[in-house]
């Protein structure tokens, strides 16, 4: 069975800092992954989706890498900013195109 | 590009009774999940469909939830009766098709008292 961690739970750094968020799962065998993040009381926004046969995905100041064989994709946020605060989720989709996700890194960036 | 709609956005009830939810996907979209977000943690898959079968029910309380997906388009999920353990975030995602990058709508606030 499929689990996928985020460590860590809570993360506090001041502005300007770069930063990066972990995700690991369980079983490699995984198709594809996608980082998303979420403000408040509101869903959840696509940052970055992996194919299972990239390593990385860039998006302005967000990279995204992933490796498979070690079951580990990092969020990479460069020069973070009070508007990044929120959490962010990683989920992993399975062969039926599942998304089983991680339960999340609350991030507050301090101006 | 219009997104995913849901409706309502809020919705409080009593233990015991029922209510309903509403899930536009995005125009074209054959995949349509609904995920279960309890406070503090991440979504859980309830039901996900494609086009208007259903590929992965194995995590709905089937014996309280419901969900149906007529014509392949909109969506309704279904709760009878109501527990307390049923307050939680639903949240409606659609995809082009089971592998391709998922949009979710806003979301629904259930909160059972």
């Amino acid at each position: 069975k499929q689990e996928v961690t985020q460590i860590p739970a809570a993360l506090s750094v001041p502005e300007g800092e770069n930063l990066v968020l972990n995700c690991s799962f369980t079983d490699s065998a995984i198709y594809n992954l996608q980082w998303f993040r979420q403000d408040p009381g509101k869903g959840l926004t696509s940052l970055l989706l992996i194919q299972s046969s990239q390593r990385e995905q860039t998006s302005g100041r967000l990279n995204a890498s992933l490796d498979k064989s070690s079951g580990r994709s990092t969020l990479y946020i460069a020069a973070s900013q009070p508007g990044d605060s929120a959490t962010y989720l990683c989920a992993v989709y399975n062969q039926g195109g599942k998304l089983i996700f991680g339960q999340g890194t609350e991030l507050s960036v301090k101006p | 590009e219009a997104g995913v709609a849901q409706s309502p956005r809020y919705k409080i009830i009593e233990k015991r009774q029922s209510v309903a939810f509403w899930c536009n996907p995005i125009s074209g979209h054959a995949t349509l999940y609904w995920y279960q977000q309890i406070l503090g943690q991440g979504p859980k898959l309830l039901i996900q469909f494609q086009n208007n079968g259903v590929v992965d029910d194995s995590q709905l309380p089937k014996d309280r939830f419901s969900a149906e997906r007529l014509k392949g388009v909109d969506s309704t999920l279904k709760i009878q009766p109501a527990k307390l353990e049923d307050s939680a975030v639903y949240l409606c995602a659609s995809s082009l098709e089971g592998l391709a990058k998922a949009f979710f709508g806003q979301g629904t606030r259930l909160t059972v008292v």
